[in-house]
């Protein structure tokens, strides 16, 4: 069965702390896909990163970082030095291929506050 | 990348009526998505939106309730019938890029029903 979990509901930090969001996901699938999404109060969902399943390199993108590990299905995200405008909903999303496109399902999210 | 418009980004609607929603893409896509969000929750996915065909519905989403129309590769409706106060969400358009990249969603529409 497809599912995705973040356990974190709320994260609440102070700016320039380093945060992890957990992403735990399952599948019965080889070929997955699995997506980072952003959604600030203003509501639109800001696409962050997308990974294919047979790709474990971590990614760095300036202070964002991807912890991906196939041998606990896990998918983390790290945010290096956070600021106010990062405070937003953090959602990871995994997709898998069925008949005619492919499926994607979101976790609950993750809530993080960043205080100034 | 993909310009996703959607309209209306916001309305007021009365218990018993029906709201159609319009996803219109700025260029050609394979695939496109109807999400729901409600009140601080995550994202469901109500259907997949097929070129000429019916529309493929998730487990508890059904085309009476949620007709979906997508006439071509950069259009596509959701009718949200009979609304009632728990339909009352955020709608997504979402479309995947060409060469299956990314995922990109429309910024929304609000719909609260009273």
């Amino acid at each position: 069965a497809q599912k995705v979990t973040q356990a974190q509901t709320e994260i609440s930090v102070v700016e320039k702390e380093d945060v992890t969001l957990d992403c735990v996901y399952e599948t019965r699938d080889t070929t997955y896909y699995l997506f980072w999404y952003k959604q600030p109060p203003s509501g639109e969902l800001v696409f962050l990163i997308r990974r294919n399943s047979f790709d474990e390199q971590n990614e760095i993108s300036g202070r964002y970082s991807w912890n991906f590990q196939k041998s606990t299905s896990s998918f983390n995200f790290t945010i290096t030095a956070s600021q106010v405008v990062d405070s937003a909903v953090y959602f990871c999303a995994l997709s898998e291929e069925r008949t005619g496109g492919f499926k994607t399902i979101f976790g609950a999210g993750t809530r993080l506050f960043v205080k100034a | 990348s993909a310009v996703i418009s959607q309209k209306p980004s916001r309305d007021i609607c009365q218990r018993g009526t029906s709201l159609t929603i319009q996803c219109q893409v700025d260029s050609q896509v394979t695939m496109m998505f109807w999400y729901r969000q409600q009140p601080g929750q995550s994202l469901t996915l109500i259907a997949t939106a097929n070129q000429g065909s019916e529309a493929t519905y998730e487990s508890g989403f059904v085309i009476d309730k949620f007709p979906i129309s997508r006439p071509n590769l950069t259009f596509s409706t959701l009718t949200v019938s009979n609304m009632s106060p728990e339909d009352s969400s955020i709608y997504l358009c979402s479309v995947v890029s060409l060469d299956g990249n990314t995922i990109y969603f429309g910024e929304g529409s609000w719909l609260t029903v009273v």
